[in-house]
């Protein structure tokens, strides 16, 4: 256990749904992040928050949308997403967004779109 | 763009043999740089960060990594591996002043008792 939770770990949704994944954590850090995991890629980061402001977006398709309504909480909403879009969405956090903070990894989503 | 190459993505080999897992990057500036591990149905955690100092930085569970900045290199070892180290390891790498962690596709290491 990180402190760092993410619900749901399993979801399952159409191409025309829309879905939420939700993160949270318990350890006071200031930056958290929604990180790709696909078979046989390298994580992918996604975006990064610091103290509730997007920092980062790794020319992400607009078909997610992340929000950080407050240091703690972290969701990313989902839309007309494609098959591709299946994998692993992890939801890390960490002290600060700089290099010399260790990340803290919650236990993932796993996203099939069918 | 930053990148991390890990080779040898599947490793299979019994206890008690040593372990070495190669990591380069292709930044050539100053970096931050981690050896992650994700044991089977557990979430990623930290196993050593290298940010200055000594080179060889020593991490939990007898691992250690060698920093070799002419070689931009981060290899992970372990004299001696047990079972329980099946997993898969990743190296990432920050570099300074940018946010974003940099990972490569990972080592999965299968430990046969």
């Amino acid at each position: 256990e990180t402190g760092v939770t993410q619900t749901p770990r399993h979801l399952v949704m159409g191409m025309t749904n829309k879905k939420s994944l939700k993160c949270e954590q318990h350890l006071g850090h200031n930056a958290m992040y929604w990180y790709k995991q696909s078979a046989k890629k390298p994580l992918e980061l996604m975006f990064v928050y610091n103290f509730k402001e997007q920092t980062e977006n790794n020319s992400v398709p607009s078909r997610f949308s992340p929000e950080c309504p407050n240091s703690s909480h972290l969701f990313l909403h989902l839309h007309t997403l494609q098959p591709e879009d299946s994998a692993l969405y992890l939801c890390a956090s960490s002290q600060g967004a700089q290099g010399a903070y260790e990340q803290y990894f919650g236990p993932g989503t796993r996203l099939t779109v069918t | 763009a930053q990148s991390v190459s890990q080779h040898n993505h599947h490793v299979i080999l019994s206890e008690a043999a040593s372990l070495e897992l190669g990591c380069n990057y292709s930044y050539g500036g100053t970096v931050n740089l981690f050896w992650y591990v994700q044991y089977p149905g557990q979430h990623l955690q930290l196993l050593l960060k290298y940010f200055s100092g000594d080179p060889l930085v020593k991490g939990i569970k007898g691992f250690e990594a060698e920093f070799i900045k002419s070689k931009f290199s981060f290899n992970l070892r372990k004299p001696s591996v047990q079972w329980s180290d099946t997993a898969e390891y990743f190296c990432a790498v920050m570099t300074y002043g940018n946010n974003r962690l940099a990972f490569g596709k990972g080592n999965q290491v299968v430990v046969i008792p």
